[in-house]
């Protein structure tokens, strides 16, 4: 598993983009890069999962550059809701999908 | 939707007490874990099963057992409850159907245990 690592924090305003990067220089070949979105008082919630290039559903885009050393999220239009902290994790599927959590960006959405 | 229920979700018990903490599942995954979260260290794994009965430790075991006797429940079981072990439990669970890649784990709501 990979070590990653990301900004402590962010900090944004209603309406703009937020792009958190995370780095994982010692991705191997077969890691994905996965990642998750925690509420307080909640579990983490996975957003968006990809290998390479870029990867987009309804809640976010990721990027990956062709030599997958670093990754990122991108938020589009942030709203209060999308204060949170975003964590970002490169691993191996390994039948078992463990996971190894770091300590995550805290994003504060202001109005 | 997947739902992660957990038995409680804030306890308070004293240290040398005996704790269980359960977790059930109603998506019929195969791997199921426990982690527990603590400011400035994030979720660190403490136990994680692949099968019924089958269990495999994580980072950080010592000081707890798990029991796996249905595919749908995963129970956390602290022996002797210390004050060390004041955090933040949360149980996950995963579908292996999903394909290679495939990270995505369904968590609880979390229990949140003080032990005095």
């Amino acid at each position: 598993l990979a070590k990653t690592t990301q900004p402590i924090s962010m900090d944004s305003y209603e309406g703009q983009e937020v792009n958190i990067t995370c780095s994982h220089n010692n991705i191997a070949t077969n890691d994905y890069i996965t990642w998750y979105q925690q509420f307080p008082s909640q579990g983490p919630r996975f957003i968006i999962q990809g290998y390479k290039t870029k990867v987009t559903n309804e809640v976010a885009s990721l990027f990956i550059p062709a030599d997958r050393k670093s990754s990122t999220l991108s938020l589009p239009r942030v709203s209060l809701s999308d204060t949170a902290v975003y964590y970002c994790l490169a691993g191996e599927d390994t039948g078992f999908q463990k996971l190894v959590f770091g300590t995550g960006t805290r994003l504060l959405v202001s109005p | 939707d997947v739902k992660v229920t957990q038995s409680s979700r804030y306890l308070v018990k004293r240290t040398g007490e005996k704790v269980f903490l359960e977790c059930v599942q109603d998506m019929d995954h195969e791997n199921m874990f426990w982690y527990r979260q603590d400011p400035g260290l994030g979720l660190r794994l403490i136990y994680f099963s692949y099968d019924v009965k089958m269990k495999e430790k994580g980072d950080i075991p010592e000081g707890y057992s798990v029991s796996r006797e249905k595919k749908e429940r995963f129970s956390l079981i602290l022996e002797s409850a210390s004050t060390n072990q004041t955090s933040m439990y949360l149980c996950a669970s995963s579908s292996t159907a999903l394909g290679a890649g495939t990270y995505e784990q369904y968590f609880g709501p979390g229990t949140r245990l003080t032990v005095t």
